[in-house]
């Protein structure tokens, strides 16, 4: 069985500070992790994905994340917040390589205050 | 972005009608899903297909039935909706290398079931 939990439902933060979005994992086998974005009535676009390359992963638009085994994590982090990343952001893990799609998490609510 | 086409992108449709969603994809990806997306729930996996007339169930497969006739279209039918299915549907793909599982998304089928 595989699980992704994203530990808050809503973030907020000002623009201009960093921005962390947490996610932990549970699985029976190496994963791969995924982060995607979905803005208002739009479908969910790739952020980046871990693939048990480099552990550091960076995506579009100045995001990262880090995949720690030890702490079964993969957080979303960026350094500074823009007005354009206020949107739905969703942790998936797909840990048995077959076809049978994504495990998404509930999601987190990003807010970003002017 | 992947072409991936949702039809309808909106519909109203009253309790024990029947409705079928149409996923239509010009990739060529062997894969194709069906999820739903409710707040508070992220997205769920209802059907999926791995091949012309392969399909399975997801997690939430209960009341609905799929077809994959041909590699581009993927159908959606709600047999007698009901108002637990309102919701918005997403198609993805994925072309299944490396096993990675990542996915494509279409923009999404809002359905309202009154």
């Amino acid at each position: 069985a595989q699980s992704v939990t994203q530990l808050d439902s809503h973030v907020s933060v000002s623009e201009g500070t960093p921005v962390l979005l947490r996610c932990n994992y549970s699985s029976s086998y190496s994963p791969s992790l995924f982060w995607y974005v979905q803005h208002p009535n739009k479908g969910l676009q790739l952020l980046l994905k871990y693939t048990s390359a480099a552990t550091l992963v960076k995506g579009i638009n100045g995001f990262e994340a880090e995949f720690k085994k030890s702490e079964t994590s993969f957080h979303l982090t960026k350094p500074s917040a823009h007005m354009s990343d206020a949107a739905e952001y969703f942790c998936a893990i797909n840990s048995g390589g077959g076809a049978d799609g994504l495990t998404f998490g509930k999601g987190t609510h990003l807010i970003i205050q002017p | 972005d992947a072409g991936i086409t949702q039809s309808p992108r909106h519909k109203v449709t009253e309790t024990g009608t029947p409705v079928t969603l149409r996923c239509h994809q010009t990739e060529n990806h062997r894969y194709m899903y069906w999820y739903r997306q409710d707040p508070g729930h992220g997205l769920r996996l209802i059907h999926y297909s791995y091949g012309v007339k392969d399909t399975d169930k997801g997690e939430v497969s209960d009341g609905y039935s799929v077809s994959r006739s041909k590699t581009e279209d993927f159908l959606l039918t709600l047999e007698s909706a009901t108002s637990s299915q309102t919701s918005v549907y997403f198609c993805a793909i994925s072309d299944g290398r490396g096993n990675t599982g990542e996915l494509f998304f279409g923009e999404g089928s809002r359905l309202t079931v009154l």
